[in-house]
């Protein structure tokens, strides 16, 4: 069966700090699909990023880098110089082969103090 | 572009009503959802379609009912509101399945009292 945690529920940081969000995940499949997801204030769910099982480089995006290990099964997201905007709570979800939906983990909440 | 649109935004029944959460998208996407988030927890699929006349039942599914008569509408059906239905609902489309990026809308905020 598929799983995803999420064990941070809430994290706080200070601005221009660096802050990982953990995702851990579990499937019987070799193929698989991994993504990110932000929810800011506003409420709606904004995509960051996609990977499939079998690509695991990392993956930068200006601030945003994503490190995929199949070996323990994780795909964490860090963001480098948090800003306030960056205030939001963020989804970890997976995907299995023919699945026509996303399995989310329970979401980290992340602040970012001024 | 509009991508999906979402009504109402909010909205609070008494037990025992029904209600309609509409749902439409503009991408010409094929696969589309219906999600809820509990406070604290992730996102849980109630419904799902895969095109005009074809849906599925998600996880969640008792106690909603849904229709796709068209590519662009998904609305979403309760009948006889429960307090256990108090949620945000997600609406979301995809152009093919779950494999592929999901674009949501912007919820909505449904309290059964």
């Amino acid at each position: 069966a598929q799983k995803v945690t999420q064990a941070q529920t809430e994290i706080s940081v200070v601005e221009k700090e660096d802050v990982t969000l953990d995702c851990v995940y579990e499937t019987r499949d070799t193929t698989y699909y991994l993504f990110w997801y932000k929810q800011p204030p506003s409420g709606e769910l904004v995509f960051l990023i996609r990977r499939n099982s079998f690509d695991e480089q990392n993956e930068i995006s200006g601030r945003y880098s994503w490190n995929f290990q199949k070996s323990t099964s994780s795909f964490n997201f860090t963001i480098t110089a948090s800003q306030v905007v960056d205030s939001a709570v963020y989804f970890c979800a997976l995907s299995e082969t023919g699945a026509n939906n996303l399995f989310f983990g329970t979401g980290t909440r992340l602040t970012v103090i001024p | 572009n509009a991508g999906v649109t979402q009504t109402p935004k909010f909205r609070i029944l008494k037990i025992g009503q029904s209600m309609t959460l509409q749902c439409t998208q503009d991408m010409n996407h094929n696969y589309m959802y219906w999600y809820r988030q509990d406070p604290g927890m992730g996102l849980k699929l109630i419904y799902y379609s895969v095109g005009a006349g074809i849906t599925d039942k998600g996880e969640v599914p008792n106690g909603y009912n849904v229709s796709r008569s068209t590519t662009e509408d998904f609305p979403l059906r309760l009948e006889l509101a429960a307090p256990s239905q108090t949620s945000v609902y997600f609406c979301a489309s995809s152009y093919k399945g779950g494999h592929t990026e999901a674009f949501f809308g912007q919820g909505t905020r449904l309290t059964v009292v």
